[in-house]
């Protein structure tokens, strides 16, 4: 089974500032998704940025960027000028491309700091 | 509108008792989750179902069961086999497998005690 990593349980960063956040996956497989997922205090899930892994080109999502490495199977999560409202659990999710398995890592908590 | 419906939003029950968790959905999508969701351990795959009338266990199946009878519809129940049910409880969709796989949506959970 595919596994994902998430090896800081814990972040802060001061508002405007940037903050990177790690995840590795396990995987023998080569066509696959990645995700990256946020959950506010609400507790709602909501899909922050995605990337296909045929695809070379780091994905994009305004203050959102990834940082993926297929070789390595690393997939970091850049989040630009932090805001408050970034303050939450963020999961590193993978799924197969034909698969509906889909796999969480542990999460990391971020806290943004005014 | 379109979503996700998880009911109740929160749950008490006694020990020894099963108690079932509902989850709709009127997105159309195929595919059905639940996770379990614990402090530092993210979130587990508890059940999946690709189809109706089939699915598959997770990393964690053990004293849960689940149907899918039909397509908008996939209850968990929590038995008491379950040992340690006390959690979080996410249901979520994806729209199909393959070329089309898209992001997961997720319902807003349900809080699970055990009195």
């Amino acid at each position: 089974a595919q596994t994902v990593t998430q090896s800081q349980p814990e972040m802060s960063v001061q508002e405007a500032e940037t903050v990177t956040l790690s995840c590795t996956y396990d995987t023998s497989e080569n066509n696959y998704y990645l995700f990256w997922y946020k959950q506010p205090p609400s507790r709602q899930m909501i899909l922050v940025i995605r990337q296909e892994a045929y695809k070379q080109q780091n994905a994009t999502e305004n203050r959102f960027s990834v940082n993926f490495q297929k070789a390595a199977k690393s997939f970091s999560l850049k989040i630009s000028d932090s805001q408050l409202g970034d303050t939450a659990m963020y999961f590193c999710a993978f799924t197969l491309y034909n698969n509906n398995d889909m796999r969480f890592g542990a999460g990391t908590r971020l806290t943004v700091k005014p | 509108d379109g979503g996700i419906t998880q009911s109740p939003k929160y749950l008490f029950r006694k020990e020894g008792q099963n108690v079932t968790l509902s989850c709709e959905q009127n997105l159309n999508h195929d595919a059905m989750y639940w996770y379990r969701q614990d402090p530092g351990q993210g979130l587990r795959l508890i059940y999946y179902s690709q189809i109706v009338n089939d699915f598959q266990k997770g990393d964690i199946a053990e004293g849960y069961s689940v149907s899918r009878e039909k397509k908008e519809s996939f209850p968990l129940t929590v038995t008491s086999a379950q040992k340690n049910p006390t959690a979080f409880y996410l249901c979520a969709t994806t729209y199909d497998r393959g070329p089309r796989n898209t992001e997961a949506f997720f319902g807003q959970g349900t809080r699970l005690t055990v009195v």
